[in-house]
């Protein structure tokens, strides 16, 4: 079976710009999850979401939004990038619905790696 | 808030050392606890996981057991290699909300020859 994969690996843009990354989840996972990690604050959750539906928000602006579609595949989008934005981008699916009371285990892909200049 | 606290790293032992990586943890509810192992260049692996009290999570060698009277889930293993060198991750989610991870900061390990 396939497992999480994220394009594209790699990115730079420059301050002020928006970025789109994308995830396709393990077939027959319905849950992703977005996280960020940098050096500094390490692996922090961006957000997460189920049926199409966001479910669950970390502290991050307003810049960093998302959604998912209908096969389940999901898209994180950055507007006016600031240098600070610099990180991998992870995302994790779950066959487990959020909310459902039993115990999760996430998957991870590679990550996208994001270069703001 | 929950939270994940992690021994400080980074850590190098010599191939075949025992190894112990601290973690312990805050949380408002009954936390399933996890260890994520994460190579160079990769995402993040799970590596164990244990969701109820004195549970052991194993796998490779590696055990972490559910400490709730010390709130705690220490990673070990009896003899490290040079292949296990990478950055570890504890973490932990509420089984009764949402279930985001909260990770613990990380601890890089290294193991030489």
């Amino acid at each position: 079976k396939a497992g999480v994969t994220q394009t594209p690996r790699y990115l730079i843009k420059t301050r002020g710009q928006q970025v789109t990354l994308s995830c396709s989840p393990i077939s027959g996972h319905r849950s992703v999850s977005w996280y960020q990690q940098t050096p500094g604050q390490g692996l922090q959750f961006l957000f997460e979401y189920f049926s199409e539906t966001q479910r669950n928000k970390g502290n991050f602006p307003g810049r960093f939004s998302g959604r998912q579609f209908s096969n389940s595949r999901s898209e994180m989008n950055v507007s006016t990038l600031e240098l600070g934005d610099s990180a991998l981008y992870l995302c994790a699916s779950s066959l487990v619905p959020p909310g459902s009371g039993k115990p999760n285990e996430q998957f991870f892909g590679p990550g996208t790696r994001l270069t703001v200049l | 808030g929950d939270s994940v606290t992690q021994m400080e790293g980074p850590v190098t032992l010599s191939e075949e050392a025992f190894l112990t990586i601290n973690c312990t943890y805050t949380a408002t509810g009954y936390p399933s606890l996890f260890w994520y192992v994460q190579y160079p260049g990769e995402g993040l692996q799970l590596l164990l996981k244990a969701t109820k009290a004195d549970d052991k999570g194993s796998n490779k060698g590696f055990e972490a057991t559910y400490r709730k009277e010390t709130t705690s889930f220490h990673l070990e293993k009896g003899s490290v290699q040079v292949s296990d060198s990478a950055v570890y991750f504890c973490a932990l989610t509420i089984i009764q909300g949402a279930q985001k991870l909260v990770f613990g900061q990380g601890t890089r390990l290294t193991i030489n020859p």
